[in-house]
């Protein structure tokens, strides 16, 4: 079974500035995808980026970009220009390809933005 | 621009009593899915659905059950609710094969 593990229960950045979520995950499958989801308090879940483990190109979303290492299995979220609005947790993911859509989460990282 | 449909938002039962959670989405996804969401944790997936007809267990599906009424609605049920299944339940769609999920806005469940 695939597990996903986020190391950091809690981080803070100063408004303004840049951030990096780490997330690490299990498999010993080659086609995967991976995401990161956004909870803010409000309990929606909000999908924040996504990445295909065949593409070596890094995914980006305006301020929102992934380091991809996919030998290392690792998966890291980075956040530039932290806004207020960024506070929230932050979910890592991963899903088999072909195996139904199905999602193993993270425990969360939940994110303080400091103004 | 309702998206996936969650009902209710909040209940609380009694150790015991059996309920209902309702998801209906109008996207038009082949696939649906129930996952459970503990303080201070990740989403577990309870059930899926990958198409109309077929449902599949997931990680926790103790103590549940679910049914593919048609292609828009998911429900799941709790026949005998348990202090354990205190959660916040999530129902999310998807249409074609790896694509994000689309997630509705939670039921909170608390049983007394």
């Amino acid at each position: 079974a695939q597990t996903v593990t986020q190391s950091q229960p809690e981080m803070s950045v100063q408004e303004a500035e840049t951030v990096t979520l780490s997330c690490t995950y299990d498999t010993s499958e080659s086609d995967y995808y991976l995401f990161w989801y956004k909870q803010p308090p409000s309990r929606q879940m909000i999908l924040v980026i996504r990445q295909e483990a065949y593409k070596q190109q890094n995914a980006t979303e305006n301020r929102f970009s992934v380091n991809f290492q996919k030998a290392a299995k690792s998966f890291s979220l980075k956040i530039s220009d932290s806004q207020l609005g960024d506070a929230a947790m932050y979910f890592c993911a991963y899903e088999l390809d072909n195996a139904g859509n199905m999602l193993t989460f993270g425990g969360g990282t939940r994110l303080m933005v400091k103004p | 621009n309702a998206g996936v449909t969650q009902t209710p938002k909040f209940q609380v039962l009694k150790t015991g009593q059996s309920m209902t959670l309702q998801c209906a989405q109008d996207m038009n996804h082949n696939s649906m899915y129930w996952y459970r969401q503990d303080p201070g944790m990740g989403l577990r997936l309870i059930y899926y659905s990958a198409s109309e007809g077929t449902t599949d267990k997931g990680e926790v599906p103790n103590g549940y059950n679910v049914s593919r009424l048609n292609k828009r609605e998911f429900s799941l049920r709790l026949e005998s609710a348990a202090p354990s299944q205190t959660s916040v339940y999530f129902c999310a769609s998807t249409g074609t094969v790896n694509q994000p999920q689309h997630f509705g806005d939670g039921t909170r469940l608390s049983i007394l």
